[in-house]
């Protein structure tokens, strides 16, 4: 069964302080894995599409990266406004995407 | 330019009684789909309409849902004789390109 899994469930980080985020999926025949990020009362905005291993994308502060298992979100010198929480998500065929839990991200002044 | 909008964005109705939960799609794109966010759970695919084709409504939970999308653009999600669980977020997105998906702020239902 597809599966996509996100840890951490949480991460808070202090202004300046880079980590990543990270999304394992299990999926047969891999057509792409895409992020987003969901702030609070709002539907998710659309960040990033990755294609084949080794791939990467960049949109300020953020990088994406895609493995063969997995794809890292890369945060670096977060600022308080990229507080949310961020979604990743692989498509099952038919317009579906199946989301991971999200993690979601504080980053305190 | 404008973006997905939904209507209405929040809803309080009585178990029972039947819901009309409204999209519209970014204009010129040719997707459209719709989805369920629970508290504490992940987004949910319900549905899935591509241009002419018949939809794809694997995703939608029982027979008391259904979705309909009117001259290729508007489309209305029903839920009929409501339950408290059908609570949620009920979330609608549009695209060109399959997949690359844009949201809607969601309409927040509320099964009393």
């Amino acid at each position: 069964e597809d599966q996509v899994t996100q840890s951490p469930e949480a991460l808070r980080l202090q202004e300046g302080e880079s980590s990543s985020l990270n999304c394992s999926y299990t999926v047969s025949g891999l057509r792409g894995l895409f992020w987003y990020r969901q702030d609070p009362g709002k539907g998710p905005e659309f960040l990033f599409t990755l294609y084949s291993a080794g791939e990467e994308k960049e949109k300020e502060r953020l990088k994406a990266t895609l493995t063969k298992k997995e794809s890292f979100l890369h945060i670096t010198a977060p600022k308080p406004e990229d507080s949310a929480t961020y979604l990743c998500a692989v498509p099952r065929g038919g317009g579906k995407l199946i989301f991971g839990q999200g993690t979601e991200l504080s980053v305190k002044p | 330019g404008a973006g997905v909008s939904q209507s209405p964005s929040n809803k309080v109705t009585e178990k029972g009684k039947d819901v009309e939960l409204r999209c519209d799609p970014i204009s010129g794109h040719t997707a459209l789909y719709w989805y369920r966010q629970s508290l504490g759970q992940g987004l949910e695919f319900l549905i899935y309409f591509q241009g002419n084709s018949a939809p794809d409504k694997s995703g939608l939970p029982s027979d008391r849902f259904s979705a309909e999308r009117t001259g290729g653009s508007v489309s209305t999600l029903t839920i009929q004789r409501t339950q408290q669980e059908d609570s949620a977020v009920y979330l609608c997105a549009s695209s060109l390109v399959v997949y690359e998906q844009y949201f809607g702020p969601g309409t927040r239902l509320t099964v009393t």
